[in-house]
């Protein structure tokens, strides 16, 4: 079957660092997908992966390991806007995204 | 409009009851899907259409019927609801399928089924 595999919640500090981590068992690879969705909202796209290594886009970057089948999202400096559900998501060999249930992110002062 | 546009916000519907959720994007992307969205569960594919005149079926098709007669709209019926099927719907449209090309979604509805 096909599985993607996330931690359901996590809680860090404003201005930390917090790494959300993403395991996946797919039938194909075509691509992974972070998402950030707030409580009562509609997904939205953060960032997308299709070769090894890291992506980085602001405070906000990505990893991939395809022989692991592995990610990571890597959130700096966190704010208290950063609070809200990330989903991880992979295309598989029939370009359907399969999702993970999400992490929720929760932010201290 | 700019995006996608999903119709109702909210629902609370009769067992049994058929109902319509709409979706209109403008931005002429080929491809379009239906979700559904669980507490505890990741979002499930219910049906997609890859360019208008095609449809396909996702995950969890059972109760479900679209149709994709243009572009821009690809509404998703319940032929008659059942407790199950309460959720949050999203609609979603991509420029194509393949590699790269990110899924944008709707506001979603939420449906409630009595």
């Amino acid at each position: 079957g096909q599985n993607i595999d996330q931690p359901t919640e996590m809680t860090a500090t404003e201005g930390a660092i917090v790494q959300i981590n993403c395991t996946y068992q797919t039938s194909g690879f075509n691509g992974l997908f972070w998402y950030q969705q707030h409580a009562g909202e509609a997904p939205t796209f953060l960032s997308y992966n299709v070769l090894d290594g890291l992506e980085e886009k602001g405070r906000f970057s990505s990893f991939l390991s395809r022989s692991k089948g592995y990610s990571y999202l890597l959130l700096k400096e966190l704010q208290m806007k950063d609070s809200a559900s990330y989903l991880c998501a992979v295309k598989n060999s029939n370009y359907q995204l399969i999702w993970g249930a999400g992490t929720k992110l929760i932010i201290k002062p | 409009i700019a995006g996608i546009t999903q119709a109702p916000t909210s629902q609370i519907l009769a067992a049994g009851r058929r109902m319509t959720l709409r979706c209109t994007q403008d931005m002429r992307h080929n491809a379009m899907y239906w979700y559904r969205q669980d507490l505890g569960l990741g979002l499930r594919l219910i049906h997609y259409s890859n360019t208008a005149g095609t449809t396909g079926k996702g995950e969890v098709p059972d109760g479900y019927s679209v149709s994709r007669a243009n572009t821009d709209d690809f509404p998703l019926t319940l032929a008659s609801a059942v407790p199950s099927q309460t959720s949050v719907y999203f609609c979603a449209s991509s420029e194509r399928t393949s590699g790269a090309y990110t899924q944008y979604f709707g506001p979603g509805t939420r449906l409630t089924v009595l």
